[in-house]
């Protein structure tokens, strides 16, 4: 049973690009969320997609977007990018009770390095 | 406000040693779950637990076990006889309505290193 997959496992880009990340859920879950954990602190909740739509929406500002795909998998986008955007992006699929008892299970992150 | 406080930064253990990270929360719901996450150096997160907020009855599970105290908004785990292998940045969260539902709300971790 293949648990939530991410890639690139690393990716180092320059200010002002633009990144795209994957993400592929636990069999069996069709919602997806996506995190960002800097260094030394908790992940931090950026958005959640469900039925390919954004379900909810953290803190974080429009050049986050994200995108999810007929059979569930999910893209995290980032434009224009910054400095304080260096960190892991974690991904976390669940099913879609649309619970707040859902259990969310993460794949191995997608380290990210600005320049 | 949704809040999850783990005060213990750092831990260093000797293996065998009992130990305990501390959780602490905040909500204004009467509804809420709480989660325990492992973080090992690969990075990927480990789901350990889950428990509600009706459900007081503290849970062991081999060499874990958590201690769920309403009354303190504690939610505390402890790890008996450690070991190497559990030497990794270990987290609480909480999810509940008011925190918009879906989203986990993490504490800052505990880096728990467990030395031979």
């Amino acid at each position: 049973d293949a648990g939530v997959t991410q890639s690139p496992t690393h990716l180092i880009k320059t200010r002002g690009q633009q990144v795209t990340l994957r993400c592929s859920p636990k069999s069996g879950h069709d919602t997806v969320s996506w995190y960002q954990q800097a260094l030394g602190q908790g992940p931090q909740f950026i958005f959640q997609y469900y039925e390919e739509e954004e379900r909810q929406r953290g803190n974080f500002p429009d050049r986050f977007s994200g995108h999810q795909f007929p059979n569930y998998s999910s893209e995290l986008n980032v434009n224009a990018l910054l400095l304080g955007d260096s960190a892991l992006y974690l991904c976390a699929s669940s099913s879609g009770r649309a619970s707040i008892a859902d259990t969310q299970y993460f794949g191995p992150g997608t380290r990210l390095t600005v320049l | 406000a949704q809040k999850v406080t783990q005060a213990q930064t750092e831990i260093s253990v000797v293996e065998k040693e009992d130990v305990t990270l501390d959780c602490v929360y905040e909500t204004r719901d009467t509804t809420y779950y709480l989660f325990w996450y492992k973080q090992p150096p690969s990075g990927e997160l480990v789901f350990l637990i889950r428990r509600n907020s009706f459900d007081e009855q503290n849970e062991i599970s081999g060499r874990y076990s958590w201690n769920f105290q309403k009354s303190t908004s504690s939610f505390n785990f402890t790890i008996t006889a450690s070991q190497v292998v559990d030497s990794a940045v270990y987290f609480c969260a909480l999810s509940s309505n008011s925190n918009s539902g879906y989203a986990l709300n993490f504490g800052k971790g505990t880096s728990l290193l467990v030395t031979p």
